[in-house]
């Protein structure tokens, strides 16, 4: 089975701060990792995604994420937060059957 | 290139009204799918289409929604009739593969059932 937990639903970090945002998964199958970011009124938006080659994925704005395989985990980071990062984000994992499994998501406030 | 747009942005009905979703693709774009968030719970996957093909409805809820694809363009969601727990928001995505390939999404249809 599937599925994805995202720890902490609201998160909030200075500017300037580092963002950590955490992703565990569980997958019956080696799996493919997403992150999404929704801004307020637009759709989701794809940040970076794991597809079994590098571990550490870069994406945009910034971000990265480690797949770690003995952890389960493909936490996101950006070292330093800007007000802009204000947003919802959301973990994805597919088997790869057709479907995603989303986390909860975390919105993350960022302090001036 | 146009991104993935979904109509109306925001419906409010009362229970036992109908409402249908229309999502618009990514021109090219085979796969469609249809998720479904309720407020402060995860993103579910409802439905997949290739072309006007439904490969996948395992996360339909029941038999009051029908999802469409006819041509293989735009896609409708109907649901009839509403009721209130069918509140939420709902995405459609696209993508050009299917399997492990980006999904795009739109920005979501917010239906609120009264």
């Amino acid at each position: 089975a599937q599925s994805v937990t995202q720890l902490g639903s609201h998160v909030s970090v200075s500017e300037g701060a580092l963002v950590l945002l955490r992703c565990n998964y569980s997958s019956s199958v080696p799996p493919y990792l997403f992150w999404y970011v929704q801004y307020p009124n637009q759709g989701l938006q794809l940040l970076l995604k794991y597809t079994s080659a590098a571990t550490l994925v870069k994406g945009i704005n910034g971000f990265e994420a480690e797949f770690k395989k003995s952890e389960t985990s493909f936490h996101l980071t950006k070292p330093s937060a800007h007000m802009s990062d204000a947003a919802e984000y959301f973990c994805a994992v597919s088997p790869g059957s057709n479907q995603f499994y989303f986390g909860t998501g975390t919105s993350l406030t960022v302090i001036p | 290139e146009a991104g993935v747009t979904q109509f109306p942005s925001h419906s409010v009905i009362e229970k036992g009204q109908t409402v249908t979703l229309r999502c618009d693709p990514i021109s090219g774009h085979d796969n469609l799918y249809w998720y479904r968030r309720v407020m402060g719970k995860e993103i579910k996957f409802l439905l997949h289409f290739v072309k006007e093909s439904k490969q996948d409805e395992s996360g339909m809820p029941n038999n009051r929604f029908l999802a469409e694809r006819t041509g293989g363009t735009y896609s409708t969601l109907k649901v009839q009739p509403a009721e209130l727990e069918d509140s939420g928001v709902y995405f459609c995505a696209s993508s050009q593969l299917r399997g492990t390939d980006t999904q795009y999404f739109g920005p979501g249809t917010r239906l609120t059932v009264l």
